[in-house]
C-alpha cells in the first residue's frame, strides 16, 4: 500500500545532528498528523495540519519543528534531540474536519535512534 | 487518570474462540470512537468506527456506552490472522485523537 509514504524508514542520529523526516500522502486528504510511538507507551499525537495550517501542537518541545508546504507533504525537522526521543514516528492523513471522514491512514513510520 | 484505558492483556486464545476487549475513556465530551489494529512493527490500520447504536462487520462487533464511557470490541471465531495489538481511539475534540495503550491478542493454533 502506498497511500502514505515516509522517508527515511530508519534513522540514527547524534544529539548534535539536524535531520528531517518526510511524509507524503497520495489520497487527496486535507489533514496530516505526526505521532510518536515509544516502546511501552501509547501513540502520542504531536502535530495536526489542516489545509497546510497547524491546528494542534500537543506541547511538543521546540527541538521538533513541523513544516507543511502543501496538503500532500509534511516534514518534521529534528535538531539537538535527546536519547529519550528515540521512537517510531508515524505520519497519518485524513480527509479533514467536516469532510466526512475522520479515518486516519498511517504511513509505515520512521524508526529513529538518537545516540 | 489516563485518558483512554484498555485491558492490559495479552490475550492468548485458541482458534475459533470468542474474545472481548474493553476500553474506557475519561472525557465525557468525546465525539467519535474507533478500533485500530497494529501488527508487530507495522503501522496502525482502522478496524472499525464505533457508533452509538453499535455496529458489526463480519466477525467483529463494536459497542459504545456513552453513559459509562465504555467501548468494547468482540471478535468471534478467532483466526490466526487476528493476532495483533488492538488500539482503542477516542476523538476528544477537534482533531485531537487519543490512543489507548493497546491490548495484544495472540490466537493460537
Amino acid at each position: 500500500e502506498t497511500g502514505v509514504t515516509q522517508t527515511p524508514r530508519h534513522l540514527v542520529m547524534g544529539m548534535t545532528n539536524k535531520k528531517s523526516l518526510k511524509c507524503e500522502q497520495h489520497l487527496g486528504h486535507n489533514a496530516m498528523y505526526w505521532y510518536k510511538q515509544s516502546a511501552k507507551k501509547p501513540l502520542e499525537l504531536m502535530f495536526v495540519y489542516n489545509f497546510k495550517e497547524q491546528t494542534e501542537n500537543n506541547s511538543v518541545p521546540s527541538r521538533f519543528s513541523p513544516e507543511c508546504p502543501n496538503s500532500s507533504h509534511l516534514f518534521l525537522h529534528l535538531h539537538t534531540l535527546q536519547p529519550e526521543d528515540s521512537a517510531l514516528y508515524l505520519c497519518a492523513s485524513s480527509q479533514g474536519p467536516g469532510q466526512g471522514g475522520e479515518t486516519q491512514y498511517f504511513g509505515p513510520g520512521t524508526r529513529l535512534l538518537v545516540l | 487518570r489516563k485518558e483512554v484505558e484498555q485491558d492490559p492483556g495479552p490475550f492468548n486464545v485458541p482458534e475459533g474462540a470468542t474474545v472481548a476487549f474493553n476500553c474506557t475513556y475519561s472525557n465525557s465530551a468525546s465525539q467519535s470512537f474507533f478500533w485500530y489494529r497494529q501488527d508487530c512493527r507495522k503501522e496502525p490500520k482502522l478496524l472499525m468506527s464505533v457508533y452509538s447504536s453499535g455496529n458489526e462487520d463480519g466477525r467483529f462487533t463494536a459497542q459504545l456506552n456513552r453513559a459509562s464511557q465504555y467501548i468494547s470490541l468482540l471478535i468471534r471465531d478467532s483466526k490466526l490472522s487476528d493476532s495483533a495489538t488492538y488500539l482503542c481511539v477516542v476523538n476528544d475534540y477537534g482533531q485531537n485523537f487519543v490512543f489507548g495503550p493497546g491490548t495484544r491478542l495472540s490466537v493460537l493454533p
